[in-house]
This record gives structure tokens, sequence and C-alpha cells, in this order.
């Protein structure tokens, strides 16, 4: 696509649900990265990937958030039995490749605990 | 102590000023970011820099990899230019290839 699409762009869940968070990235792209922003804040680093390869996921805050890219495209960030401090912007950015290339951020998905 | 530390933290200038934000950092890196935050949420990338200076209308950037040191100038300022600006690191070190942000320069220009 034209930019980096993110899905669902809102999501109010109750304590304990599931929620599964997309990111299509830009055609082509090779790295993918995963940041959560809290209000007032700056990103912070979740995870990133290199085609379907998980490079990096010392930013996962603990054993219940995951994440995916099985074919090298489309990535899911999983959050399993969510909590209220989970509640927080969930950004995916893509680049050609990692190094010096220029990152490209989604609108990002507003993730509301309740 | 953040790696990556920005001042100041909040700017409020008048149409015309001419603006300066500053991005500090810690770590040996290979490229620097500065990327703008609309107040609708979206993240624009607005220049990479791994040396020297670079120019985008009224926007210029300049780093000193010496120092460890980077700012974000604009030039005859606009309300338009209302956003918070995020100065982002790559560190060159390990085999990681992540972004490290600093927290962000709230900048208001009023009429």
């Amino acid at each position: 696509g034209a930019g980096v699409s993110q899905s669902p762009r809102y999501k109010v869940t109750k304590r304990g649900q599931d929620v599964a968070l997309r990111c299509d990235p830009i055609s082509g792209h090779v790295s993918l990265y995963w940041y959560r922003q809290a209000l007032g804040q700056g990103p912070e680093f979740l995870t990133y990937f290199n085609y379907e390869a998980q490079q990096d996921k010392s930013g996962l805050p603990n054993d219940r958030f995951s994440a995916e890219r099985p074919e090298g495209s489309i990535s899911t960030l999983t959050i399993q039995r969510t909590e209220q401090r989970d509640s927080a912007m969930y950004r995916c950015a893509s680049s050609l490749g990692t190094g010096g290339n220029t990152i490209y951020f989604g609108e990002g998905s507003w993730l509301t605990v309740v | 102590k953040n790696e990556v530390e920005q001042s100041p933290q909040n700017l409020t200038a008048q149409e015309g000023e001419f603006i300066t934000i500053n991005c500090s950092y810690s770590v040996g890196i290979s490229a620097l970011h500065w990327l703008q935050q609309h107040p609708g949420g979206g993240i624009v990338s607005l220049f990479m820099l791994s040396s020297g200076k670079k120019k985008h209308g009224r926007l210029i950037a300049t780093i000193n990899i010496q120092e460890k040191h980077s700012s974000l100038h604009i030039t005859a300022s606009h309300p338009r230019d209302s956003a918070v600006y995020i100065c982002a690191v790559l560190p060159n070190t390990g085999t990681a290839s992540k972004l490290t942000f600093g927290t962000g320069t709230r900048l208001q220009v009023t009429l």
C-alpha cells in the first residue's frame, strides 16, 4: 500500500481479554517495528522484524506480549490477558532495511483497557 | 538518565520567530532521525542524518557526531509548525536495529 496501515485504529477492551493489533507495512519494506507510546511520552521500542524473522524482542514488557510476521509482510502484535497499564498507542513502522533508512510510521492503534 | 535527551520540553513562539530544538545522546549511533508528531497523532519523518547538515524548506537539521548533539531549526515559524518534534537515534552497538526516542519537544507557534 501507499503507507503503513494499522488496524484497528481504536480498540476498547475489557481487562483480561486478548487483543490483536495488525500492521500492514509499505510493500517491499524489509524491516518492521512495533513501538508503544503513552500519552505525553516518546515512542518506546517493543520489537522488530527483518522479513519474517523477529530480530529483537527486548522491548516487549512481559510474556503477555508477542508478535509475529509469518510471511514477512503483515505483522500482528498480540496482548494476552490485557491489563489497564497496557492502555497506550501502539505504533508500527517500516523501512526498506535496517541502518540508515527512512522509517515510515503508521497512524497507530489506540488501545484502552477498561 | 535517558539515552536521548531533548530540550526544551515545551516551547512557545510567535509567528516568524527562529526556533531551535536540541537533542543530545549518549551512545554511538549510525543515524539520527527528526520526527514530527501532529496533534492528531501521526508521525512524519523530517530528516535522517549521519553527519553534517540537511535542509528542507524552512527546516534545517544539523548533527555533530563528536559532541553527540543535533539541532533542528525552523526559520520563519508558522502556526502550522505546531507539533511535537521527536529526536530518535539508531545505536550502532550490537546487532539490534532499534530507534531510541527522546520524549519530544512540544512546539506551539502563535499568531
